[in-house]
């Protein structure tokens, strides 16, 4: 069984911080995607990688995929209000199904 | 608004009765999974199909879950004899290449 560590499970920051959120497992995925979900909500897309060593910049958010695929980051500059919500990594595996991690709980605060 | 859509958004219904969900996806997806997540979880998957066909099912998926995608577009996941265990919140997606993108969820509440 494929498994997904994400850490910190919770994380409490003030705006404009800077934070790094880490998914790590012992398998590795054909690719790896990033979702921020609300409460209440479905998971919004942020970012798919597929390659090792690849990263990728979406305006304050910077994510990178590990050399062997196995782990991942997001690195969010500067954080604000609006970044707050619930941060999942999903690896991708066979028929491209995903295995998601639990998630980071973000709140920043003004 | 050419996103996944699900409905409804909200279901509550008492133990036993049976409960049918509706997933429209993207239109030029031919991929489409329902995963379920509970309180404190990310998403787990249930199920999946290309087109009409349904190639694979999780032991999650017990024999009182059943999905259908008839033309290959909607699809449906319909839960009998419900119970307590079974709320959650049920999300849809459609795929192309590696990304699957969500529909925004039915939240059941079996009381």
């Amino acid at each position: 069984t494929q498994l997904l560590e994400q850490s910190p499970q919770f994380l409490s920051i003030q705006e404009g911080e800077n934070l790094t959120v880490y998914c790590n497992s012992s398998s590795v995925f054909s690719s790896l995607q990033w979702y921020r979900q609300e409460p209440g909500e479905g998971p919004v897309l942020l970012v798919t990688v597929v390659t090792g060593g690849e990263v990728k910049k979406l305006k304050r958010l910077t994510f990178q995929f590990g050399d062997a695929r196995k782990d991942s980051s997001l690195h969010i500059t500067a954080a604000q209000p609006g970044d707050t919500g619930l941060y999942l990594c999903a690896g991708g595996g066979s028929n491209y199904k995903l295995t998601f991690g639990k998630g980071t709980l973000l709140t920043v605060n003004p | 608004d050419t996103g996944v859509s699900q409905n409804p958004r909200h279901k509550i219904t008492k133990r036993g009765q049976n409960v049918t969900f509706r997933c429209d996806p993207i239109s030029e997806h031919n991929r489409l999974y329902w995963y379920r997540q509970t309180l404190g979880q990310g998403p787990e998957f249930l199920t999946y199909f290309q087109n009409e066909a349904q190639l694979e099912k999780s032991r999650l998926l017990s024999d009182r879950f059943s999905a259908e995608r008839p033309k290959g577009s909607f699809s449906t996941l319909e839960i009998q004899r419900t119970e307590q265990g079974d709320s959650a919140m049920y999300l849809c997606a459609s795929a192309y290449a590696d990304t699957q993108y969500f529909g925004p969820g039915t939240r059941l509440t079996v009381l």
